[in-house]
């Protein structure tokens, strides 16, 4: 049962635009969302999160937005740059408890 | 700082072998994780650890001991190989439970 979904695989989005990367969720217990980007032959890297007494939360050119009754969250990445090109997980984590549940990923590739 | 690294980084092993793969994290972090990754299926939790001495169950864990014996260590363990256990290895740490940070990974091919 994939309580973290990440339904698209890939996404090329021309350098300069916007990427939008999309998350959804099904156990309605899970309170905080993080988004992790991870290179090739690196570990995954932290890099933004939201609670769910938040609706947006942003961080340069990152933004992630949380629709809680959709159980839906998106990572907005404007400007695209090269450099954003890499595989982002998203992951949430459930009231009171220690463990994260992760996605399977979205490998993004900015196109210059 | 360092951060979380990972010893060793890649291996390759024969079905039935054992090893250790040793995670060390010098944040002074309570919390510490195993995870595998394999393709198309995202990140695994296979045990992980509140604090020293302390060891859980994650959602994979058949097949793998763990032991946490110093705060800073997580050690993961494979007491026979198979090769369905060819994989990467990501160990991770956090103070909380939030954010937590990732080593670079253990590239394990079992034959």
């Amino acid at each position: 049962d994939q309580q973290v979904k990440q339904n698209s695989p890939s996404l090329s989005v021309q350098e300069g635009r916007i990427s939008i990367l999309n998350c959804d969720y099904t156990n309605s217990m899970f309170d905080y969302f993080l988004w992790y980007k991870k290179y090739p032959a690196e570990g995954p890297t932290f890099l933004i999160s939201i609670s769910s007494i938040k609706d947006k939360n942003e961080d340069g050119r990152f933004t992630v937005f949380l629709n809680k009754s959709a159980k839906h969250l998106s990572l907005h990445i404007v400007p695209s740059q090269p450099g954003d090109s890499a595989v982002y997980f998203c992951a949430a984590s459930a009231i009171s408890t220690e463990k994260l549940t992760f996605g399977t990923g979205t490998r993004l590739t900015i196109i210059p | 700082n360092a951060g979380v690294t990972q010893t060793p980084k890649f291996r390759v092993l024969k079905t039935g072998q054992s090893m250790t793969l040793l995670c060390a994290q010098d944040m002074n972090h309570e919390y510490m994780y195993w995870y595998r990754q394999d393709p198309g299926m995202g990140l695994r939790l296979i045990h992980y650890s509140v604090g020293e001495g302390t060891t859980a169950k994650g959602e994979v864990p058949d097949g793998y001991n763990v032991s946490r014996l110093k705060k800073q260590n997580f050690l993961l363990g494979l007491e026979s190989a198979a090769p369905s256990q060819t994989s990467v290895y990501f160990c991770a740490s956090s103070s909380s439970q939030e954010t937590q940070y990732f080593g670079p990974g253990t590239r394990l091919l079992v034959l």
